[in-house]
């Protein structure tokens, strides 16, 4: 079953503009990642951030994560039209031994109008 | 960034034949590879986890004789579609996980290989 649940499902802006997307889950984790998926291609890593961190910055990228609430945003600032893609989080679980799993929600498909 | 091709990137076949796609780590060990599976505007649904030198673990609802999975070395994963039939069309995606860290964080991802299954 799906982990995490992003929305909006859809999010259409203006380059400049700054983009938020979130994403829900249900169980406990190790880590929750971001990725971004451009069309038809595989996924880039964008973030990790681990269960006992609060935020983390990389470049134009911020992402927060409160696990009392089992969510997490992942914040794009000054977008640009490159950024256009789907965005996807994931969850990280080690379950035991060599048992770890990345559980990914549903995505969020960001448009970045020039 | 550790690289990870996936091969081939697009393939077409007739119903009922093989097909075997290949998932490489090109400058690290992968200890651990997983697959998955995406349709059109859908997320990676996670098919199996395969661990260098032994079976597979299949995720529940995933049949482990249509989709067999090779993990020989600790560079070269292999899916193999057995009699596949339309509803096998999907785009597949390999991840890798790098010897040495640990049993979490970063995947590296191929960059898919879609079927289309006449």
């Amino acid at each position: 079953s799906q982990q995490g649940e992003e929305d909006p499902q859809a999010l259409s802006i203006q380059e400049g503009e700054n983009a938020t997307m979130n994403c829900s889950y249900k169980t406990s984790i190790n880590n929750l990642q971001w990725y971004r998926q451009n069309s038809g291609r595989g996924l880039v890593h964008l973030i990790l951030i681990r269960s006992n961190e609060r935020e983390k910055h990389s470049g134009r990228l911020r992402v927060t994560l409160d696990t009392s609430k089992k969510s997490s945003s992942l914040l794009i600032t000054a977008s640009r039209a490159a950024d256009t893609a789907s965005y996807f989080c994931a969850t990280g679980l080690n379950s035991g031994g060599s048992n770890y799993k990345l559980t990914f929600g549903k995505g969020t498909l960001l448009t970045v109008n020039p | 960034g550790a690289v990870v091709s996936q091969h081939p990137s697009r393939v077409i076949c007739k119903s009922g034949t093989s097909v075997k796609i290949e998932c490489r780590s090109l400058d690290f060990q992968a200890t651990t590879m997983f697959w998955y599976r995406q349709f059109p505007k859908q997320s990676l649904m996670l098919m199996a986890t395969s661990n260098e030198g032994s079976k597979a673990t299949y995720e529940q609802g995933v049949e482990k004789d249509k989709f067999l999975i090779n993990h020989a070395s600790l560079t070269l994963s292999t899916l193999t579609v057995t009699s596949a039939h339309p509803e096998d069309s999907s785009f597949y995606i390999c991840s890798a996980r790098a010897r040495g860290t640990g049993n979490t964080g970063e995947l590296f991802f191929g960059e898919g290989s879609r079927l289309t299954v006449l």
